[in-house]
């Protein structure tokens, strides 16, 4: 069936740092992938997504691209804020449902 | 006023309770879920309702039992739980079909259940 992985957690960066947060997936065909970010006491939003191979998804200075190729859609930012303090979950849809990677939480420092 | 409301935020309650979680979406959406989330393990999908219908029930045990009066409300009512069961219980809903965003789920803030 369907899966989502992503890189084991936690992770702590210091502010302006650059940060990647690997996902990886298995679905037949071509599904719709999804970053979602729950912030701390907050139920998740969506923070980009991409539909098709080759498209790049972008919000708030994070940017993922759908790979075909290596079915991944890594999560980057080149200069990560304090407020980007949260968990953040990689997903696939499939006929209305997500299939979610068991998340990674992310700390910065000042 | 948020898109997706969940009352209660926080509930206690001993295995041999009968307890409500309710849920209600302000955006017009017609698709409506229920999510566990568990530490340490990805969300799971429990239920989906589109148009008030159920359409996906994941294996959910039937100490959990979802009612969607229409399409804007959502419950999941809770019986003879078992201290698993206590986890942060999310609602969502989207808008499905007719030009709606695929994947794109509204989510509230959650209940926190803890069963004792």
């Amino acid at each position: 069936g369907d899966s989502v992985t992503q890189m084991e957690g936690p992770v702590t960066l210091s502010e302006e740092a650059f940060l990647t947060i690997n996902c990886t997936y298995t679905a037949t065909g071509y599904p719709s992938l999804f970053w979602y970010v729950q912030y701390p006491g907050e139920g998740l939003q969506l923070l980009l997504k991409a539909t098709k191979a080759d498209d790049k998804g972008s919000n708030k200075g994070f940017e993922a691209t759908y790979r075909k190729e290596t079915t991944s859609f890594h999560l980057e930012k080149g200069s990560v804020q304090v407020s980007d303090s949260a968990v953040y979950f990689c997903a696939l849809s499939r006929a209305q449902k997500l299939v979610f990677g068991q998340g990674t939480r992310l700390t910065i420092n000042p | 006023e948020t898109g997706v409301t969940q009352t209660p935020r926080h509930l206690v309650m001993g295995m041999t309770n009968k307890k409500s979680l309710k849920c209600e979406q302000h955006l017009g959406h017609n698709a409506m879920y229920w999510y566990k989330q568990s530490a340490k393990k990805p969300l799971e999908l429990m239920f989906v309702y589109n148009f008030k219908e159920q359409t996906e029930n994941n294996s959910v045990p039937s100490r959990f039992s979802p009612e969607c009066p229409n399409s804007s409300h959502l419950f999941l009512h809770l019986h003879t739980l078992q201290p698993e069961d206590s986890a942060l219980y999310l609602c969502a809903s989207s808008q499905e079909g007719g030009g709606g965003r695929v994947g794109e789920l509204f989510f509230g803030e959650g209940s926190r259940l803890t069963v004792l």
